[in-house]
């Protein structure tokens, strides 16, 4: 069974860095491109970033272009995503999601539960 | 403002047949495949229809997926009281290089 479970949220005041973490369980996570997806409260899903199988390509949302980092461990079955200077906006539940393939192109076929972010003095 | 757009909250009542629609432009519903999502109250999404029209394995057949030019639809038959929850197309899009959600479709069953 497919497990994907987040870890690292928290409350952090902007301008500050927070590192969110996903554990992936229940298939070969090095043979599938990863992605996070964020849901502001009451809002809906917003694509943040993705990471192909081997870390060789990543591709960012224009949000968040240049202050999130995705990045992952394979040996350590770990998909990661170091946030900088992060804004009031950026406050959101973030979703660890599996791709369907090693590419990012391919969909969201498993998600996690979520990490709860807020940005806030 | 999202890049795909959804209608906002429609409602059926049990064993009614909705269509959600899911409309966009020729560099992301015109040139690659929809997936839609269902997110129950208070859960994380999940995966219903990939590639336009594809069911993963445990999806029932009322839920139904379809593609036309840079427009896409999910049709729910049998309308039943669980399915109420909210629905999300996404697709990638050539020109902003990366995925994109509709506003997403809060469905009732009255």
């Amino acid at each position: 069974e497919v497990q994907l479970v987040e870890s690292g949220g928290g409350l952090v005041q902007p301008g500050r860095s927070l590192r969110l973490s996903c554990a992936a369980s229940g298939f070969t996570f090095e043979n599938y491109a990863m992605h996070w997806v964020r849901q502001a409260p009451g809002k809906g899903l917003e694509w943040v970033s993705s990471i192909n199988y081997n870390s060789g390509r990543t591709n960012y949302a224009d949000s968040v272009k240049g202050r999130f980092t995705i990045s992952r461990d394979n040996a350590k079955n770990s998909l990661y995503l170091q946030m900088n200077s992060l804004r009031a906006e950026d406050t959101a539940l973030y979703y660890c999601t599996k791709a369907d393939s090693s590419g990012y192109l391919s969909y969201f076929d498993y998600w996690g539960q979520g990490t709860l972010v807020t940005v806030s003095s | 403002q999202s890049v795909l757009a959804q209608p906002p909250s429609p409602s059926g009542t049990p064993g009614q047949r909705v269509t959600i629609s899911c409309s966009g432009s020729s560099s992301n519903i015109g040139s690659n495949t929809v997936n839609w999502y269902q997110q129950l109250p208070g859960t994380a999404p999940k995966l219903l229809i990939y590639n336009n029209d594809q069911r993963p394995s445990g999806v029932p057949d009322r839920f139904s997926g379809s593609k036309s030019g840079t427009s896409a639809s999910l049709a729910i038959s049998g309308l039943q009281s669980e399915d109420e929850a909210d629905y999300y197309c996404a697709t990638w899009d050539d020109r902003l290089n990366g995925w994109v959600f509709g506003g997403g479709t809060k469905l009732t069953v009255l």
